[in-house]
């Protein structure tokens, strides 16, 4: 498996539901971050979490980090049509950290679809 | 407002006929990055630059070529473009990497290729 792999790969929810994302990386990590990318656009950066964090809020957004298991996950509360669009998790290798500049690995991203 | 612009949005060519996409910010920011997004393979880096003047191989730079010579740009050229090169790319700015490794990206909003 790949360094930062989200499951699932597809998830297709009403509106109102909760989201709810994983992602499990492979090897240490300095932080972990959380990207949405709607339909051929650009990445939007939503939120970071340290490795000596276990859990940070951002409006709807709700992001866990469990260092012993390799995971995080990223939930969405009250889910609106809106949210549709491809998420990814994307991890800095504590062992990259002062190499390139601390350089971003991507995964492969959670379509979600939220149906009104 | 803050953002990452990149021209042209769409972009269809020919194997051989040079071309070179535009990448401008407005942030002050210090790092940019190349990426290509690829049905399959996510996101990979082409190449980046720290500074003005310095910048390095990501992990698919062959065929690529980038310049820094101004803060806010960091264009990407294609010599010879091959219909492989048929992607969505994106540029990417960060603040100083130097200072905040592992920072989160700002993307643009991309640029279809299709070489033919």
């Amino acid at each position: 498996s790949q360094q930062g792999e989200e499951d699932p790969q597809a998830l297709s929810i009403q509106e109102g539901e909760n989201a709810t994302m994983n992602c499990s990386y492979k090897t240490s990590i300095n932080n972990l971050q959380w990207y949405r990318q709607n339909s051929g656009r650009g990445l939007v950066h939503l939120i970071l979490i340290r490795s000596n964090e276990r859990e940070k809020h951002s409006g709807r957004l709700r992001v866990t980090l469990d260092t012993s298991k390799k995971s995080s996950s990223l939930l969405i509360t009250a889910s609106r049509a809106a949210d549709t669009a491809s998420y990814f998790c994307a991890t800095v290798l504590s062992a990259m950290i002062y190499n390139q500049g601390g350089k971003l690995i991507f995964g492969q991203g959670t379509e979600l679809s939220v149906k009104p | 407002e803050a953002q990452v612009t990149q021209n042209p949005r769409y972009l269809i060519t020919v194997t051989g006929k040079k071309l070179t996409v535009t990448c401008s910010q407005n942030m002050n920011h210090e790092y940019m990055s190349w990426y290509r997004q690829d049905p399959g393979l996510g996101l990979r880096q082409i190449y980046y630059s720290m500074n003005v003047e310095v910048t390095d191989k990501g992990d698919v730079p062959e065929g690529y070529k980038v310049s820094r010579k101004e803060k806010r740009n960091f264009p990407l050229i294609l010599e010879s473009p091959s219909p492989n090169q048929t992607s969505l790319y994106f540029c990417a700015s960060t603040s100083d990497r130097e200072v905040f490794p592992g920072s989160p990206l700002h993307f643009g909003n991309g640029t279809r290729l299709t070489v033919t």
